[in-house]
């Protein structure tokens, strides 16, 4: 069964460094989406994106945060100046075409870890 | 702001127990509801979904119902096993039109299946 895939599993960082998390939607998905996860606490939206532009983000998604889709095989999330609260456990998804009420598939996660 | 509220927060039974874990979201105009089960360091992997149009969905072992108007949701697990041991998440998509489909989540049930 296709599965979204993340890069890297785990990522160690240093307080105010740039990190890029990496997600291969499955392959005919149109819609994708990062949540965050930290640790203890509840799964979290930070932004969806379709047709090459961010369609919805929440209060968490602010300047420091981008994403893009640079080919037509990856989604990336970039964190621009990553402070000690970023750490968490961030997760990619992806959704088919067509009606809404098709089920978002969810990759493993990049577990980020700011030193 | 929707608020998605899962009780109880833990629970351990026997193996081959019938059991119903709860969901509640204070925001009724949702269109569709999901369940989600968590492994420990892994990804989500979609159980359910449910269209707000619908009363329950079933998969298995699994049945899933929705009360919209009251803002309820139930996770019905039989002949319980302890393969089903994992954390299981519920998350509503807000009905607030356009593309935006970013998921509120549960802080979740953790579900331990004693042999």
């Amino acid at each position: 069964e296709p599965e979204v895939t993340q890069t890297p599993s785990h990522q160690v960082t240093q307080m105010g460094q740039e990190v890029i998390l990496r997600c291969v939607p499955i392959s005919n998905h149109l819609y994708f989406y990062w949540y965050r996860q930290i640790l203890g606490q509840k799964v979290e939206f930070l932004v969806s994106f379709y047709n090459n532009e961010i369609s919805e983000k929440s209060e968490i998604f602010d300047d420091q945060f981008s994403v893009e889709r640079p080919d037509g095989s990856n989604f990336t999330l970039k964190i621009r100046s990553t402070k000690l609260e970023d750490s968490a456990m961030y997760f990619c998804a992806s959704r088919p075409p067509g009606r809404i009420n098709q089920p978002q598939h969810f990759g493993d996660g990049t577990r980020l870890s700011i030193l | 702001k929707q608020e998605v509220t899962q009780i109880p927060a833990a629970l351990s039974v026997p193996e081959g127990e019938n059991l119903v874990l709860n969901c509640s979201f204070t925001d009724s105009a949702i269109y569709n509801l999901q369940w989600f089960r968590q492994d420990p360091g892994k990804g989500l992997t979609s159980l359910l979904l449910i269209q707000s149009s619908q009363r329950e969905q079933t998969s298995g072992r699994l049945n899933a119902s929705l009360d919209k108007s009251s803002g309820r949701s139930t996770l019905y697990i039989a002949a319980s096993q302890p393969g089903d041991s994992a954390t299981y998440l519920c998350a509503v998509r807000q009905g607030s039109g356009g593309g935006a489909d970013g998921l509120t989540f549960g802080k979740g049930t953790h579900l331990i299946i004693q042999p």
